[in-house]
């Protein structure tokens, strides 16, 4: 079956680059009808989408606006992954961050599988 | 985008029936079929319940059910058991983006 294994520091420094893996197996990160996700949960509870990417015979990439200026979402296709790489963080970033799946050819926004989640605290 | 506005809590007795709503805009919820809704339980990633306003994944239990009128979606649980107390969030497609609800926490009593 689809599973999703998080990787990546859960301490960032003020200022520095929070940066996440999500290695996939059982699909492809590559896959026509998938899409792969991060989403983050605060400390407070909410959940927050930042963003996509996704293969239709080209690569495709959607950014939450909050975020837009300082994340980048890369698919690498050699180790069947994708990344996360948030940048200036702020103690506000501090979240349980996760990567998720929204399959089908057609974004649904419907994750139906979910990585087991990091802590990433923003602190000095 | 802002996030949809769901009740912050909801409760029912077991065997009773309980229904949250999740209301945003006609540039989300009410332009799209793309309204999902998931249960999250302590410590937990979320799961998906319902997808597309009204499928049930496989496995999810026939007591959930989705619906939408307008700009507000809503997800009723039937026949309340203790394991489904939990946290619930809707989600919906927005125009390339995802904006997620603000969170329901369903108390069985």
């Amino acid at each position: 079956q689809v599973q999703l294994q998080q990787s990546g520091p859960g301490l960032v420094k003020p200022s520095q680059t929070l940066s996440l893996t999500c290695a996939i197996s059982g699909d492809s990160v590559s896959s026509n009808s998938a899409a792969w996700n991060w989403i983050r949960q605060s400390p407070s509870g909410g959940l927050e989408w930042l963003g996509r990417t996704y293969y239709r015979s080209r690569w495709y990439f959607d950014y939450a606006i909050s975020v837009k200026s300082r994340i980048t979402i890369n698919p690498d296709t050699s180790k069947n992954q994708f990344s996360l790489q948030l940048n200036s963080v702020t103690p506000e970033d501090t979240a349980v961050y996760y990567c998720a799946r929204d399959p089908g050819v057609v974004v649904k926004i419907a994750f139906d599988i979910w990585g087991q989640g990091t802590m990433v605290t923003v602190s000095s | 985008q802002s996030a949809l506005t769901q009740p912050p809590s909801a409760s029912g007795s077991p065997g009773q029936s309980v229904t949250i709503s999740c209301t945003g805009t006609s540039s989300d919820v009410g332009g799209h079929n793309y309204v999902s809704w998931y249960q999250q339980h302590p410590g937990k990633a979320p799961k998906l319940m319902i997808s597309e306003v009204t499928k049930r994944p496989s496995g999810v239990p026939d007591r959930f059910s989705g619906s939408k009128s307008g700009n507000t979606a809503s997800l009723t649980v039937s026949g309340l058991q203790a394991e489904d107390e939990a946290d619930y969030y809707c989600s919906s497609y927005a125009g390339s983006i995802c904006v997620f609800g603000t969170g329901t926490k369903i108390t069985v009593l």
